[in-house]
């Protein structure tokens, strides 16, 4: 079965530092994997979608790389700000497209 | 627009009461979930639907069922509530279509306690 792992420890960074988080799969492929974002008391919300023929995308601060050789997508939001103080989701398609699997989330703090 | 509305909220339930989850999306889309996130754990598909109509099992369906009479509403029952089920709740929608598949919008969650 498939399995998602992202960084267990939480993450604290220095207000303006790059913050990395890091999405591992195994026994699996997926056509494509998202990154979602989650707030205390709140549902996930869509960040950034790359595609298995993707290297790099980026929107604003943020970008996403997907290396389908190593399984792994890492997620970097630059220049980072308290507000970006949140849970980070990554999640991949199943085989039909139908169902997600999701990792067990990066909790990032950014101390001002 | 709303987009995807959850009720209720929070709930508390007793030991093999049933009950059922709402979810209503305002926003036409063909695809709905529901998951289950437990603390420090990912978010767990619990059932999907591709249409009205159409629902199908996904990692942890044993002790729910849905129904998806319309395109807009995806109740989630929980027939026999057991202290295992005691969880947040999340129903989601989404649109499939070739370039921009299955991003999720997701509602604010049921928190749900057993006891």
């Amino acid at each position: 079965s498939q399995k998602i792992e992202q960084n267990s420890e939480a993450l604290n960074i220095q207000e303006g530092k790059t913050a990395t988080l890091t999405c591992n799969y195994t026994n699996y492929s997926p056509a494509y994997l998202q990154w979602y974002r989650q707030d205390p008391g709140r549902g996930p919300v869509f960040l950034l979608l790359i595609r298995e023929n993707e290297k790099e995308k980026r929107k604003e601060r943020l970008k996403v790389t997907f290396d389908t050789t190593l399984k792994q997508s890492l997620f970097h939001i630059t220049a980072s700000q308290p507000a970006d103080s949140a849970t980070y989701l990554c999640a991949l398609d199943g085989h039909t497209g139908n169902q997600f699997y999701f990792g067990t989330g990066t909790s990032l703090t950014v101390i001002p | 627009n709303a987009g995807v509305t959850q009720t209720p909220k929070f709930r508390i339930l007793k030991i093999g009461q049933s009950m059922t989850l709402q979810c209503a999306q305002d926003m036409n889309h063909n695809y709905m979930y529901w998951y289950r996130q437990d603390p420090g754990m990912g978010l767990k598909l619990i059932y999907y639907s591709v249409g009205a109509g159409i629902t199908d099992k996904g990692e942890v369906p044993n002790g729910y069922n849905v129904s998806r009479s319309t395109t807009e509403d995806f109740p989630l029952r929980l027939e026999l509530a057991a202290p295992s089920q005691t969880s947040v709740y999340f129903c989601a929608s989404s649109y499939s279509r070739d370039g921009a598949k299955n991003i999720q919008y997701f509602g604010a969650g049921t928190r749900l306690s057993v006891l």
